[in-house]
């Protein structure tokens, strides 16, 4: 099983639509982050959480929001999805100690019609 | 955050080995080198990390010289499963997690046969 697990993995949804993405981790990590990738381009971060009662802004978090409902899930909404919204969505969790690598999930792409 | 430059695109052919070269001018005391992997539509997976001279493990070799301003990632004799993209991420990401480092667009690594 993998360490890092999103879902849906596939999402076409309609413009105005609520849609929630999912991820859940067992590397018993505290730290979890939520990125967007566009085509050609790098990873830009959404939202970090580095516990539980820690949720903070990353750099392009302006029409979307996230919930921790525990150390392990870390979940990402998009109230009212737009075209623009048209990315493949990342989470990924990392520690402060070892190698500090991040482990990031197999992406959800998403698509807004 | 510290700024990276690293080449947009290589091509190299099998067997041969590759440098893939990040400047880093900006770097700070508490900052590590860090480089991740990225295959189309997964998720990146770190490769190597150092702070100071040079770190090798099973897939490459990471050389980082005295002022620390660069950093080369050396992978061994390349095959046509290297093909990805590659990110230099520079940054604390003990304390400050990976809110503190940005993966810009990489550089893509294409393995001619």
């Amino acid at each position: 099983d993998a360490d890092v697990t999103q879902t849906p993995r596939n999402r076409i949804t309609k413009t105005g639509k609520r849609i929630m993405l999912e991820c859940s981790q067992t590397k018993g990590h505290d730290r979890m982050y939520w990125y967007r990738q566009d085509p050609g381009l790098g990873l830009r971060l959404i939202y970090y959480s580095f516990d539980v009662k820690d949720i903070n802004k990353g750099e392009i978090s302006d029409g979307y929001s996230v919930s921790r409902q525990a150390q392990a899930k870390f979940s990402l909404s998009l109230e009212s999805a737009i075209p623009n919204q048209t990315a493949l969505y990342f989470c990924a969790t990392s520690e402060p100690s070892g190698k500090g690598e991040a482990f990031f999930g197999q992406g959800t792409r998403l698509t807004v019609v | 955050l510290a700024k990276t430059t690293q080449p947009i695109s290589m091509d190299s052919y099998e067997g041969q080995e590759v440098n893939i070269t990040c400047s880093h001018n900006n770097i700070a005391t508490n900052d590590y080198i860090t480089w991740y992997q990225q295959f189309p539509s997964q998720g990146p997976r770190f490769i190597i990390q150092g702070y100071k001279t040079k770190v090798t493990n099973e897939v490459a070799s990471l050389f980082i010289p005295a002022d620390r301003k660069s950093s080369t990632l050396s992978l061994p004799r390349v095959s046509l499963s290297d093909t990805a993209v590659y990110y230099c991420l520079v940054g604390d990401i003990y304390s400050g997690g990976y809110q503190k480092v940005t993966f810009g667009t990489g550089t893509k690594l294409q393995v001619i046969p």
